[in-house]
């Protein structure tokens, strides 16, 4: 099993649609979370961070993390065509070497206007 | 404010030749870098990290080698390319001691032939 599942998608949606992109993972140990943002031919872009359970908003972003589920949330709200991209989660365990990134391999989406 | 730098933006090889690739952080000391491939569909694969000039740590055996000859400055090498080499190369860093987050470079696409 791998430490991360993330569904690839492809995922499309109307303009203005709440967008929901979720990861699993297997490791109990994972206390921070992450969402990157790839554009296509480019390199992932930071989006969010979050460290261990709860909620974190930002603008039109909120990430969630349900650690009891082992279960990553990232919505999107009124979507934009430009938040067509490919969508990566993260997360690492305290303590693990180097701040070793464990990462999903994407979920693919488009926004239509 | 930091930023990363990555070059050539593509390249394209036949098989057997020699690879270099360079990353350079600016506006940061003493970070840690990373190098990743992102083949297509198989998500992001870390092969080399660094956390000091010269101190190299790979986690894939394979024809590749990197090295860290100055505190900013990260390289990607090979002696003779091969055909599964081909692939899109990131560059990433990270503060070190602090967060579990990393920044990723504009990335290299190789191609080779």
């Amino acid at each position: 099993q791998k430490e991360v599942e993330q569904d690839p998608g492809p995922l499309s949606v109307p303009e203005g649609a709440i967008v929901s992109l979720n990861c699993t993972y297997s490791n109990s140990a994972f206390q921070y979370f992450m969402w990157y943002r790839q554009y296509s031919r480019k390199g992932p872009e930071l989006l969010m961070y979050t460290y261990s359970s709860g909620n974190k908003e930002d603008g039109r972003f909120t990430a969630q993390v349900d650690k009891s589920s082992k279960y990553i949330s990232l919505f999107i709200r009124d979507s934009q065509p430009s938040d067509s991209a490919t969508y990566l989660c993260a997360m690492s365990a305290v303590g693990s070497t180097l701040g070793r990134l464990y990462f999903g391999r994407g979920t693919q989406l488009t926004v239509w206007p | 404010s930091q930023t990363i730098h990555q070059w050539p933006a593509t390249l394209v090889q036949p098989v057997g030749s020699p690879l270099s690739l360079e990353c350079t952080v600016e506006g940061t000391s003493n970070p840690n870098l990373y190098w990743y491939r992102q083949a297509a569909g198989r998500g992001l694969q870390l092969l080399f990290y660094s956390v000091g000039i010269g101190q190299i740590s790979s986690e894939v055996p394979q024809n590749l080698s990197a090295s860290r000859p100055q505190d900013r400055q990260f390289i990607l090498s090979s002696k003779k390319l091969l055909l599964s080499d081909s692939g899109f190369y990131l560059c990433a860093w990270e503060v070190q001691g602090g967060p579990d987050t990393q920044y990723f470079g504009p990335g290299t696409r190789l191609t080779v032939l």
